[in-house]
This record gives structure tokens, sequence and C-alpha cells, in this order.
């Protein structure tokens, strides 16, 4: 079994729609969490950092963290064409020879149609 | 503009060639990683290194090589013993554990 298990999708949806990603781990370990995004032939660009339960807002993306299920989620509201891309899952322990490396979900394509 | 560069864009290796992907940045950053990515499985990390001459092994370090003589730069190279090297390799760098990656724009590498 994964550590970190994200649905690969794909997943198309008409612009305006709410998009919801998500991702389930199975280490409680994990204390730091991030979403990427990914557009074609690019490196990922970080969107969301957080390390608390929770939500967090910034403009149209909204990270969630469920610590207590193992659970973390990306909402985007009011998607746009320019939002298609893979978004990655990504989250990290704390300290020791875990030492700041990112353990990934597969990642999501997401497709927004106009 | 602070950021990560990675080059070359596109690399074509020979079959027993050792090729050297260049990852070099100017954010300061103490960490830094090598990933290979493959299509449906995410990134997969190389080597890490913490800080300068120190580096250590990923989850699927067999077949490449790294170095970390300086702290801005952290080459990677894919020896002739990585039977399977065609991928997109990206380069990240962060400010300690803890702290998210910033990654580069990658280096897609393939098989003449």
């Amino acid at each position: 079994q994964k550590e970190v298990e994200q649905d690969p999708g794909p997943l198309s949806v008409p612009e305006g729609a709410i998009v919801s990603l998500n991702c389930t781990y199975s280490n409680s370990a994990f204390q730091y969490f991030m979403w990427y995004r990914q557009y074609s032939r690019k490196g990922p660009e970080l969107l969301m950092y957080t390390y608390s339960s929770g939500n967090k807002e910034d403009g149209r993306f909204t990270a969630q963290v469920d610590k207590s299920s193992k659970y973390i989620s990306l909402f985007i509201r009011d998607s746009q064409p320019s939002d298609s891309a893979t978004y990655l899952c990504a989250m990290s322990k704390r300290g020791g020879t875990s030492y700041g490396k990112l353990t990934f979900g597969q990642g999501t394509i997401l497709t927004v149609h106009p | 503009d602070g950021g990560i560069t990675q080059s070359p864009k596109y690399l074509f290796r020979k079959e027993g060639q050792n090729v050297t992907l260049s990852c070099e940045q100017n954010l300061n950053h103490d960490a830094m990683y090598w990933y290979r990515q493959d299509p449906g499985q995410g990134l997969r990390l190389i080597y890490y290194s913490q800080i300068v001459n120190d580096f250590q092994k990923g989850d699927i370090a067999e077949g490449y090589s790294v170095s970390r003589e300086k702290k801005e730069s952290f080459p990677l190279t894919v020896t002739s013993a990585q039977k399977n090297p065609t991928a997109f390799y990206l380069c990240a760098s962060s400010s300690g554990a803890g702290q998210p990656q910033h990654f580069g724009d990658g280096t897609r590498l393939s098989i003449l």
C-alpha cells in the first residue's frame, strides 16, 4: 500500500465549476501538507502549504486538512480553463532521518473546458 | 529573480554513455533534491542533500550519482548502469525540514 493515495482522474469539468481534489495518507507522522500545480512540460508550482488541521484559503483555492481522518483536500472555486493542469499533493514528516523529504501522490489530471 | 535553473531542457543519451544534468539555485537554500517523474507515477526521490559535501540516497538511487561541492549546485549524473533512464527529471530546493520545496522546470532525458 502506498503511503499517499491520490485519484489520478482524469477529471473534466465545465468552466465555473467547483473542483474537489483529494488525497489520503496512512502514516500519522506526516505533519506538513502541500498542493502543487504542474503544467505540461513544466516543474511543479507550489499552490498551498499548511501544517495544521483545518482550512486555509488563498483566492479561489482552499486547502483542507483532517489529520484525524488522514485526509487532505484542495478546492478550486470558479474554475477557469487556465486551471487545467496536473495537481499533486505532497507531505513530509517532522524531523529525524526524513529531513525535508516529500512523499507525493500520483497527481490528478484536471481539464476545465470553456 | 530567485529560482532554480535546470539545463539542458532536453537531453539524449546513447547506450553506455553517462550524462550529467545541471541544477543551480540562487535561493540560498541549504537542501536540494532530485526527483524522477514517470507518467502515472508521481515523483520519486533519487538523491537529496541537506548541506554542502553531504548527500543521501533516496528511494531509487541505483544507476545515479550526485555531488554537492557548492551550495548553489547539485548536478545529477545518469550512469550507464541505469537501464531505464527515459524520464522527466526535476530538481528542487528548500530552506529546511518541514518547508515546501521549490522546483525547476525539469530536464527530459531520452534514449537514442
